[in-house]
């Protein structure tokens, strides 16, 4: 069965400091990997995914995230962080084959100014 | 484009009661499903569809109840509501064809079961 597990309940960064919130996972063979970011009161808005390829991903608003295979990883960062980052985010795996989509708890993200 | 359309925004019931949390989407995603989210666990899928006329159960299935009689629409049924029901629900959708898809989620359904 497939996992996902973001350590952190919280994360509190200064703006302007670089930021990471974990996730690791648990699946069989090659993983689909998922960042969304959740608003208050608001649905799940896509960040970015791993499918294949290169490790470091690209997304929106200034975010990345690394796959390491190796640690069963894939941490989302940000080289600066905005008070307006401030949000709850969840990572998520999808085995290629597989139809469910498994969220990690949930990391929420404070920015202080 | 309007994309996951999810009704009503808010509902309270009463124990017992029964009511159907209503999902549409406009973008031809053949793959569909409704989510749970309760603090600290993230979001928990409680059935699924990958498409008309083709359901599953997720992880949460029990109380609930779907149908996918029309690609657009994936209405969520709670038969009798009871107060561990109270909850978040997110309704989503995705294409079948494409590696690594992305889901799309509409705003939520706040459900309140007193």
């Amino acid at each position: 069965a497939q996992s996902v597990a973001q350590p952190e309940d919280q994360v509190n960064v200064a703006e302007g400091n670089p930021l990471t919130v974990k996730c690791t996972y648990s699946v069989s063979g090659n993983p689909y990997l998922f960042w969304y970011v959740q608003y208050p009161n608001r649905g799940l808005q896509f960040l970015l995914k791993y499918i294949t390829g290169d490790n470091l991903v690209k997304g929106s608003y200034g975010f990345e995230a690394e796959f390491n295979k190796s640690q069963t990883s894939f941490h989302l960062k940000k080289p600066s962080a905005l008070v307006s980052d401030s949000a709850l985010y969840f990572c998520a795996v999808r085995e290629p084959a597989g139809n469910m989509l498994t969220f990690g708890g949930g990391t929420r993200l404070m920015v202080k100014p | 484009n309007a994309g996951v359309t999810q009704t009503p925004k808010f509902q309270v019931l009463k124990t017992g009661q029964s009511m159907t949390l209503q999902c549409a989407q406009d973008m031809n995603h053949e793959y569909m499903s409704w989510y749970r989210q309760d603090p600290g666990m993230g979001l928990r899928l409680i059935h699924y569809s990958v498409g008309a006329g083709i359901t599953d159960q997720g992880e949460v299935p029990n109380g609930y109840n779907v149908s996918r009689s029309t690609t657009e629409d994936f209405p969520l049924r709670l038969l009798s509501a009871a107060p561990s029901q109270t909850s978040v629900y997110f309704c989503a959708s995705r294409k079948k064809s494409g590696s690594g898809n992305t889901i799309y989620f509409g705003e939520g359904s706040w459900l309140t079961v007193v």
